[in-house]
């Protein structure tokens, strides 16, 4: 156990809807990344926030949005949801520097119908 | 050309080999990390280095940094180390850039 988690597991939902993917990172840590792993491009740095700023952007699409709150969790908003947005979704979290090891939460299975 | 590559993409091997997965990249890191992913889809961080060797239980690290070649080996191998292993660059201390994996699977 990590001690990043992730809500919800699994995520069903139809084309063109919104949904809202949460992360808690682990007690103490200030980053949180957000990583999209799909069948065809791997695994992707989508967007890191660092004590609530964002700090560095990837491959996040403008229909992609995310916020880290005061209390340090992190939710990834996905709109507009095309078949191919289906993908795992991770969050990690590192400690105060920005070289500090990331730690994996347990993912979350986004399939759009 | 991918910043980073891995070697072999598919490794099956007997139980109590020993396994050597490999990773070259080709910009500048601040650290990289080996990951593994079980069937389930959960990642588990292995290891960070940014030089030398690292050693946890059978697993061994070893990165060299003016060649840009990590490697990763397992000794003694079982089937439970059957996964995914993969290499991940440390960029600017924030983005990991990711290897396509390495599949492992070790027979009993």
């Amino acid at each position: 156990d990590s001690g990043v988690t992730q809500t919800p597991k699994h995520l069903i939902t139809a084309t063109g809807q919104r949904v809202t993917l949460r992360c808690s990172p682990r007690s103490g840590d200030l980053s949180v990344y957000w990583y999209q792993q799909s069948l065809d491009q791997g695994l992707q740095f989508l967007i890191q926030y660092y004590n609530g700023e964002e700090r560095a952007k990837g491959n996040i699409l403008e229909r992609f949005s995310a916020q880290q709150f005061p209390d340090l969790h992190s939710e990834l908003n996905l709109s507009s949801l095309e078949l191919g947005d289906s993908a795992l979704y991770f969050c990690a979290s590192a400690g105060t520097s920005t070289n500090n090891e990331q730690f994996f939460g347990p993912g979350t299975r986004l399939t759009v119908l | 050309k991918n910043e980073v590559e891995q070697s072999p993409q598919n490794l099956t091997a007997q139980e109590g080999e020993f396994i050597t997965i490999n990773c070259s990249y080709s910009v500048g890191i601040s650290a990289l990390h080996w990951l593994q992913q079980h069937p389930g889809g959960g990642i588990v961080s292995l290891f960070m280095l940014s030089s030398g060797k690292k050693k946890h239980g059978r697993l061994i690290a070893t990165i060299n940094i003016q060649e840009k070649h990590s490697s990763l080996h397992i000794t003694a191998s079982h089937p439970r180390d059957s996964a995914v292993y993969i290499c991940a660059l440390l960029e600017g201390g924030s983005r990991l850039t990711f290897g396509e994996g390495t599949q492992l699977t070790v027979n009993p």
